[in-house]
């Protein structure tokens, strides 16, 4: 257990539609990061915040947002869905920013998107 | 621009028998070079880094990685498999700001035969 949490596990739902995917990171770390793993496109960064500040951005698309409220735990929304928006979403954590930190990954929520 | 070419997307090995996961990079800056394993129906978990230093890094569960900077490679390697070895493994870029935003390669899917 990385002790870094995400729900709900599965999501099922329709083109067209916003759903929003939650994360907890590990007690005392500041930073989370989002990423996208599909088949075609393998796993790929999307955006970081630490301590509730957006920090990098990588291959987000402007229909999806996140935040980091204050107790840290994040949201990643993704409006006006899409079949190719159908992914495995994992988030991370780590107690600072910066090239030697320890990533610490959730199990990821499977997004389908019919 | 970074990238990451993982040199076969299955690879099968007999119990007891060698490991040898490649990974080739590109970074126009000092990379700081991951490989991560992920389990079915569970996230990623660092097995080990290389950020400066010594080129040949130990990780967790007997795999061992060495930078080789006129190879542009960070090959995975472990003496004798285990069935409990069969899993994803990522092989990821940065560059010395942030371990997060990271590249990833496609993955390498290792079978472990009994």
């Amino acid at each position: 257990d990385s002790g870094v949490t995400q729900t709900p596990k599965h999501l099922i739902t329709a083109t067209g539609q916003r759903v929003t995917l939650r994360c907890s990171p590990r007690s005392g770390d500041l930073s989370v990061y989002w990423y996208q793993q599909s088949l075609d496109q393998g796993l790929q960064f999307l955006i970081q915040y630490y301590n509730g500040e957006e920090r990098a951005k990588g291959n987000i698309l402007e229909r999806f947002s996140a935040q980091q409220f204050p107790d840290l735990h994040s949201e990643l929304n993704l409006s006006s869905l899409e079949l190719g928006d159908s992914a495995l979403y994992f988030c991370a954590s780590s107690v600072d920013q910066g090239a030697k930190e320890k990533l610490f990954f959730g199990s990821g929520t499977q997004l389908s998107v019919l | 621009a970074q990238s990451v070419t993982q040199l076969g997307s299955h690879v099968s090995v007999s119990e007891g028998a060698l490991v040898l996961l490649r990974c080739n990079y590109s970074s126009s800056v000092p990379p700081y070079l991951f490989w991560y394993v992920q389990y079915p129906n569970q996230g990623l978990q660092l097995l080990l880094k290389y950020t400066t230093g010594a080129t040949l890094v130990k990780g967790i569960n007997g795999f061992e990685a060495e930078f080789k900077k006129s190879e542009t490679s960070f090959h995975l390697t472990k003496p004798s498999a285990h069935m409990s070895d069969a899993a994803e493994y990522f092989c990821a870029v940065s560059d010395n700001t942030n371990a997060g935003k990271s590249t990833f390669g496609d993955g390498t899917t290792l079978t472990v035969k009994p």
